[in-house]
């Protein structure tokens, strides 16, 4: 089975603070994935990668960076955390399946509860 | 702005009924279309995906998708109380490389099926 595994369930930092959420997989997929999630929002993509040290903005990049230095880790990095970054984060990886590579699932990890104070 | 939209929900049936889920999407150039269900407190889980226009049915699934129409629909037949979850449309969108593709998630249904 595909496992994705994420640093931390419950986190809770200070405004200013610098945070790091981590993400590994353990699948050999080339993508992965950061998302926050909110209420009535639903899952809006922070940032992806499709190799090592390859990274490309999502929709809300502003506020954070990645790093991808090994295929299978993948890191979110709040520079300095603010309150409305409090929020579900959820990393995914995927891989191509399917005819022609035209569909693929993405697996989830179980997700990091931020709360910014 | 490339959109997905769901029914805002809840949505409540009946134990034993068809619940129907609907999305909408924007991009006339998207591939490929995938419902995920999502039980409180937990990630989201992939049940079906469906690239072809038609129907493809998987048990008490069955997903529809009109290109045409940029429409994509969940149904499930025979709800069980365990079906209660939200339920979230994802639409692929090429940006025109050959290694990734971006997903672009709904907002999701919330979906209750009552005993």
């Amino acid at each position: 089975d595909v496992k994705v595994t994420q640093s931390s369930r419950y986190l809770v930092k200070r405004t200013g603070e610098k945070v790091f959420l981590e993400c590994v997989q353990d699948m050999d997929h080339e993508n992965m994935f950061w998302y926050r999630q909110d209420p009535g929002l639903g899952l809006r993509l922070i940032y992806f990668s499709y190799d090592v040290k390859m990274k490309e903005k999502g929709d809300i990049p502003e506020g954070y960076s990645v790093s991808r230095e090994k295929k299978e880790r993948f890191s979110l990095i709040l520079e300095s955390a603010s309150t409305n970054q409090t929020s579900m984060y959820l990393c995914a990886s995927s891989f191509y399946l399917g005819l022609g590579g035209i569909s693929y699932e993405q697996y989830f990890g179980p997700g990091t509860r931020l709360t910014v104070t | 702005q490339k959109e997905v939209e769901q029914n805002s929900g809840p949505l409540s049936v009946p134990e034993g009924a068809i619940a129907s889920l609907n999305c909408t999407y924007s991009d006339r150039g998207s591939q490929s279309f995938f419902w995920y269900r999502q039980y409180s407190g937990k990630s989201p889980e992939l049940i079906m995906f469906i690239y072809s226009n038609g129907d493809k049915e998987d048990g008490r699934f069955t997903a529809q998708l009109n290109k045409a129409s940029q429409y994509v629909s969940l149904l499930i037949r025979d709800s069980q109380p365990s079906d209660s979850a939200t339920y979230l449309c994802a639409v692929k969108v090429g940006i025109g490389k050959t290694s990734y593709d971006k997903v672009i998630f709904g907002p999701g249904t919330s979906l209750s099926v009552i005993p």
